[in-house]
């Protein structure tokens, strides 16, 4: 099974920051990785897809890079609405593998 | 509006069955393949099962083999986890999710495009 390593678990940040999120998979998984977004108490909103692709109607703060076994998640200028819980997904194989999640909190 | 709506999660003991449901509504749901993902309390997401949209491609985790079972019914446009052998390490709120695949130059891409809101399963005697 592929692991998926996320860095940091937790970030916190202020309004107007840059901030990158890491992840890195335990074997190459040739750009099949999601983020996905989660607030407290919802569901996931996908973000990115497919390592680099922005999922329809997300801000285009966020984007997304990588290949191989690495990829980051970044987000150009922090917004309020942006403190949550981020999550990287690989869908390169079953059984599908999520990080352990890194929650972004405001400084 | 594309929805996905869970129900028929609850307190069971170990041991005990559940089935989830998941009503879709606002797309073709026949022409997409399904997930189940669950999350603990304060843990990170985890990937259950899959299904694919003719149900002929089924894949499960390892820790739930033989104990759950997906399926769905594309004239009701629902999907479902049958949980039998429920262990406490099964509590968690429980997603459906849509399966999404772009088609692009480099390959074929998947990922989970609309959630449901959940259901909660508690399994504790």
């Amino acid at each position: 099974d592929i692991q998926m390593t996320q860095s940091p678990s937790s970030l916190s940040a202020s309004v107007g920051d840059r901030v990158t999120i890491t992840c890195r998979a335990s074997q190459s998984i040739s750009s099949c990785l999601n983020w996905y977004q989660q607030k407290p108490g919802k569901a996931p909103k996908l973000l990115i897809y497919a390592a680099s692709s922005l999922q329809s109607g997300v801000p285009s703060r966020f984007s997304g890079s990588g290949s191989g076994t690495d990829y980051t998640l970044t987000i150009s200028s922090l917004q309020p609405e942006d403190f949550a819980t981020y999550h990287c997904q690989q869908s390169y194989i079953t059984p599908y593998s999520f990080g352990q999640g890194t929650k972004l909190e405001i400084k | 509006e594309v929805q996905l709506v869970e129900s028929g999660g609850g307190l069971v003991q170990p041991g005990g069955s559940l089935r989830l449901s998941c009503a879709a509504s606002g797309f073709t749901f026949s022409s997409y393949s399904m997930n189940w993902v669950r999350q603990a309390p304060g843990r990170g997401l985890e990937w259950v099962s899959y299904i694919s949209s003719t149900s002929s491609t089924i894949y499960y985790t390892d820790s739930v083999k033989g104990r759950f079972t997906i399926s769905r019914d594309n004239a009701k446009n629902s999907l479902y986890l049958q949980m039998n052998s429920l262990r406490d390490e099964d509590t968690a709120m429980y997603f459906c999710a849509r399966d999404k695949t772009d088609d692009s130059s480099t390959g074929y891409y998947y990922y989970m495009d609309v959630w449901g809101k959940g259901t909660t399963v508690t399994v504790s005697s």
